[in-house]
Order: C-alpha cells, then sequence, then structure tokens
C-alpha cells in the first residue's frame, strides 16, 4: 500500500489567499483525521471523518477553516482567507477505526506571508 | 489539564545511555496506548503499542500503570538514530490524543 498521501508536500502564499490541501487515505481504512501541528502547541487535532460523515471539528479553529471528505479516497482542507498565523505544518492520518492506530501522511508545510 | 502530558526535554545522553521517558493521561477511561517517533521534518510514525502487562521490543520497553495513569518508555544501549522526538498516545471513546513530544538527542 502506499500509505497515506498528501499534497502538496510545500505551500508558499500570500495572505488572504485560498489554500486547499489534499489527502489520500490507505483504501479500506474508515476514519481520516486532519492535523496541525506547531512548535508551540504541538499535534493539534482539527477535525476528524468516520466513514466520509464529519464527527468532530471542534478543533477547527474558525469559520476560514473547513474540510470536506466527498468519498472514501479523498479529503480536502481548506483554508480562505489565509493568514499568517496558519502557517503550520498540517498532517492527514488514516486509520481503520476511529480509535485504532493512525498513519500519516508526510505531511503539508504551509507558509502564509 | 492537558489529557496527555509528557516532559518536552530536551533530554541529551551519551550513545549507550539508558534513557526513560514518563507520560501521563487524565482521561481514565483510556483504552489503548502507544509510543510514536517523530524525526526532524517528519511525520509521526508508531514506534510500539502499549499494552497493560508492559512490553519489550529489542532496545525498547513500554510500560502502562493504570492505577496512576502513566506510560513509561525506556530505551536501552541509545544509539544516535535514536535522536527524535517521542510522542506519548492515549485513547478512549474519542480518536488518539497526543501529548506534545519529548525530545531526545543521543549524543556521540
Amino acid at each position: 500500500d502506499a500509505g497515506v498521501i498528501q499534497s502538496p508536500r510545500h505551500e508558499v502564499t500570500e495572505m488572504g489567499q485560498e489554500v486547499t490541501l489534499r489527502c489520500k487515505p490507505i483504501s479500506g481504512h474508515n476514519s481520516l483525521f486532519w492535523y496541525r501541528q506547531t512548535m508551540m502547541r504541538g499535534l493539534e487535532l482539527l477535525i476528524y471523518f468516520n466513514n466520509n460523515v464529519p464527527i468532530d471539528d471542534s478543533g477547527m479553529p474558525e469559520d476560514r477553516f473547513s474540510a470536506k471528505m466527498p468519498n472514501a479516497s479523498f479529503s480536502t482542507l481548506k483554508i480562505q482567507p489565509s493568514e499568517p498565523r496558519d502557517s503550520a505544518v498540517y498532517f492527514c492520518a488514516s486509520s481503520l477505526l476511529a480509535g485504532n492506530i493512525q498513519y500519516f501522511g508526510a505531511g503539508t508545510r504551509l507558509s502564509v506571508l | 489539564r492537558k489529557e496527555v502530558e509528557q516532559d518536552p526535554g530536551p533530554f541529551n545522553v551519551p550513545e549507550g545511555a539508558t534513557v526513560a521517558f514518563n507520560c501521563t493521561y487524565s482521561n481514565s477511561a483510556s483504552q489503548s496506548f502507544f509510543w510514536y517517533r517523530q524525526d526532524c521534518r517528519k511525520e509521526p510514525k508508531l514506534l510500539m503499542s502499549v499494552y497493560s502487562s508492559g512490553n519489550e521490543d529489542g532496545r525498547f520497553t513500554a510500560q502502562l500503570n493504570r492505577a496512576s495513569q502513566y506510560i513509561s518508555l525506556l530505551i536501552r544501549d541509545s544509539k544516535l538514530s535514536d535522536s527524535a522526538t517521542y510522542l506519548c498516545v492515549a485513547s478512549g471513546n474519542t480518536p488518539l490524543v497526543f501529548g506534545k513530544g519529548t525530545r531526545l538527542s543521543v549524543i556521540a
């Protein structure tokens, strides 16, 4: 299996622009997670899906962030408009079930100037 | 109180040393526990699961103390390649909760 695939690996954008991060989970996994990691706050869970349905989005910082999972093999995290404080590494992870071992993608390193 | 707490370190140890990390969790209903390893500028990867009876994988030993709600990781005969951040993880009825990690530097 190819593992969790994220794109792009790096994104540099200007404040106010829309950013879309993409994730392909491991085939057969039913749960998908979006995380943000910074030095100050560590790994923060933003949102997770079970069987393509958003279960808990309480970690989403504000309305500028949205996530979708239109099918079992694809998810997006969108930031609109982006701000410099959104600069971080964003990880996508998947697991068979929500409480099981999670497998992470390589992450997207986002810089908002 | 944070759900999973770890000493951030850094722990700077010489090659060959034994080093131990502890972590505490607040949710007494947590059922599954893990240690993940994260190398610089890489994604977290599962190092090992933590079982109630304790478990060992080569130089690594993980233990769980449910009464005191803490998890430990022992690394024997440290190698330079063990330098990384180690994340303690617990789960309950919700997805995995990650600690902020403990940074280990093994020095030649």
